[in-house]
C-alpha cells in the first residue's frame, strides 16, 4: 500500500464546474501536503502547499487539510480546459516527499 | 531564475550500456532529489542530498544505479549496466532549507532502453 493514496480518477467535469480530488495518507508523522499539477509529458508543477489543518485558497484552488482524519483534498472551482491534467498528492514528514498516483482530470468545453 | 536544469532531454541506448543523466540545481537551494517516474509505480524518490551529502538512497532499485553530488551545483544520475526496465523519465528537484520542503522540478530526462 502506497503511503499516499488518491481517488483514481480519472475525473471528467465540463467547463464552469468544480472539480474535487481527495488525498488519504497513512504516514502520522507527515506534517506538509502539496497539490502538484502535471501536464502531458511535462515536469510536476507545485500549485498548492498545506500544513496545519483547515482551508487554505489560492485564486481558484483551495486546498483542506484534516490530519485527524489523515485526508487531503483539492477543490478547483470553475474549471477551465486548461486545468486538464493530472494532479498529483504529496506528503512529507521530512525532507523526503510522498506522491500518490495522481488523478487526471479532463475539463471538458 | 533557470530553474532546476536537466541533461539530457531524451536518452535512446541499447541494454547493458552506461547511462549518466546530469542536474543542476536551482542555485542556492541545498537539498536536491532524484525522482523515476513509470505508468506502473508513479513518481518515486530515489535519492537525496544535502549539502552534497547523500542523506537517503533506500530508493535505489539495484547496485546498477549510483548518484553523485560533486558540488553544490551539479549531480549525476548514473545506471550501468541498462536494462529494458529501467526505461521511465528521470526528474531531478532541489529545494531550500526553511522553505518548508518546496521541491521545484526540473523538465526531465526520457530514457529509453532497448
Amino acid at each position: 500500500q502506497k503511503e499516499v493514496e488518491q481517488n483514481s480518477g480519472p475525473l471528467s467535469v465540463p467547463e464552469g464546474a468544480i472539480a474535487s480530488l481527495n488525498c488519504t495518507y497513512s504516514d502520522r508523522g507527515s506534517q506538509s501536503f502539496f497539490w502538484y499539477r502535471q501536464y502531458s509529458g511535462k515536469s510536476p508543477e507545485l500549485i498548492m502547499s498545506i500544513y496545519s489543518n483547515g482551508d487554505k485558497e489560492d485564486g481558484r484552488f483551495t486546498a483542506q487539510l484534516n490530519k485527524a482524519s489523515q485526508y487531503v483534498s483539492l477543490l478547483i472551482r470553475d474549471s477551465q480546459p486548461s486545468d486538464s491534467a493530472t494532479y498529483l498528492c504529496a506528503g512529507s514528514n521530512d525532507y523526503k516527499l510522498s506522491f500518490g498516483a495522481g488523478t487526471t482530470v479532463t475539463v471538458r468545453a | 531564475d533557470a530553474g532546476v536544469i536537466q541533461s539530457p532531454r531524451h536518452e535512446v541506448t541499447e541494454m547493458g550500456q552506461e547511462v549518466t543523466l546530469r542536474c543542476k540545481p536551482i542555485s542556492g537551494h541545498d537539498y536536491l532529489f532524484w525522482y523515476r517516474q513509470t505508468m506502473m509505480r508513479g513518481l518515486e524518490l530515489l535519492i537525496y542530498f544535502n549539502n552534497n551529502v547523500p542523506i537517503d538512497d533506500s530508493g535505489m532499485p539495484e547496485d546498477r544505479f549510483s548518484a553523485k553530488m560533486p558540488n553544490a551545483s551539479f549531480s549525476t544520475l548514473k545506471i550501468q549496466p541498462s536494462e529494458p526496465r529501467d526505461s521511465a523519465v528521470y526528474f531531478c528537484a532541489s529545494s531550500l532549507a526553511g522553505e518548508k520542503n518546496i521541491q521545484y522540478f526540473g523538465a526531465g530526462t526520457r530514457l529509453s532502453v532497448l
